[in-house]
C-alpha cells in the first residue's frame, strides 16, 4: 500500500536558521513526490516536485528537497527561514501507475519565530 | 490565466441532507480531482475526472459522486450527509496527459462543509 509519513507534527525554527521538514514514503513503482504548503483558510499551494533526474529539486520561495531512494525520503529544506514561511506543509506521493491519485502525509506545522 | 475556483466558500447542512459543491478548473486543464481534508489531517483522494469520465476513486462510499462538464468544470455531490462528512473539500485541476506539467495539481481554496 502507498503511504506517506511526516514524523513531526510541528517544527519550530528561529528566523534566519535553516529548516528541515521530514517526509518518508512507500509506493509501488517509481515515486512521483510533491511538497505543498497550506496557509490558514486557504487551499494547497504547490512548492516543488520530483519526477526524475537530479535528486536535489529546487522550488518556490527558496525551498528545495532532496530525494533519497535508499532511505525512501524526500525532506524539504530551506537555508534561511522567514517568519512568513510559517504554515502547514504537506508531502504527497503517487506511484507511476496511479493516475492522479495523490497520497498525502498528515502535515507538519512549521513555526518560524523572529 | 485564472486559477481554480470553488463555490460556495462555506456551507452548513444537517445530517441526512444532500450537498453539491462546484469547481472551475484552471484554464487549459482537463482533469479534475477532489479531496476531503478533515480537521488536522492531510487531504484524502475522493475521485478524479478526465474528459467527463471518472478516472480513479479513493476509499469513499457511493453516496459521494461527481460530474465533469464539457468545459471541464466539475461537481461533487454527497448524499445522506453524516457528521463525519464535515471537512474542507478541495478541488484540483491538472494539464492534459503528455504535458510537461501533467503531474502538477493546482488546488482551489476549498469549500468548508459543516454537517450538524
Amino acid at each position: 500500500a502507498q503511504s506517506v509519513a511526516q514524523p513531526e507534527d510541528q517544527v519550530n525554527v528561529a528566523e534566519g536558521n535553516p529548516l528541515t521538514v521530514k517526509c518518508t514514503y512507500s509506493v509501488s513503482g517509481n515515486p512521483y513526490l510533491f511538497w505543498y504548503v497550506q496557509y490558514p483558510n486557504r487551499g494547497l499551494q504547490f512548492l516543488l516536485k520530483y519526477i526524475t533526474g537530479d535528486n536535489l529539486v529546487k522550488g518556490s520561495y527558496g525551498f528545495e528537497a532532496e530525494f533519497n531512494k535508499s532511505q525512501t525520503s524526500f525532506h524539504l529544506k530551506k537555508p534561511s527561514a522567514l517568519v512568513s514561511d510559517s504554515a502547514l506543509y504537506f508531502c504527497a506521493v503517487r506511484g507511476d501507475n496511479q493516475g492522479g491519485k495523490l497520497i498525502f502525509g498528515q502535515g507538519t506545522e512549521l513555526s518560524v519565530k523572529p | 490565466e485564472t486559477g481554480v475556483t470553488q463555490s460556495p466558500t462555506h456551507l452548513i447542512k444537517t445530517r441526512g441532507q444532500q450537498v453539491t459543491l462546484r469547481c472551475s478548473s484552471q484554464s487549459g486543464h482537463n482533469t479534475v480531482s477532489w479531496y476531503q481534508q478533515a480537521l488536522g489531517q492531510g487531504p484524502q483522494f475522493i475521485f478524479q475526472y478526465y474528459r467527463e469520465e471518472e478516472n480513479g476513486r479513493g476509499n469513499f462510499p457511493p453516496r459521494f459522486s461527481g460530474l465533469q462538464f464539457p468545459n471541464y468544470s466539475s461537481e461533487l455531490n454527497v448524499n445522506a450527509l453524516e457528521l463525519d462528512d464535515s471537512a474542507l473539500y478541495l478541488c484540483a485541476s491538472s494539464l492534459p496527459r503528455g504535458s510537461l506539467a501533467y503531474n502538477e495539481q493546482f488546488f482551489g481554496p476549498g469549500t468548508r462543509l459543516t454537517v450538524l
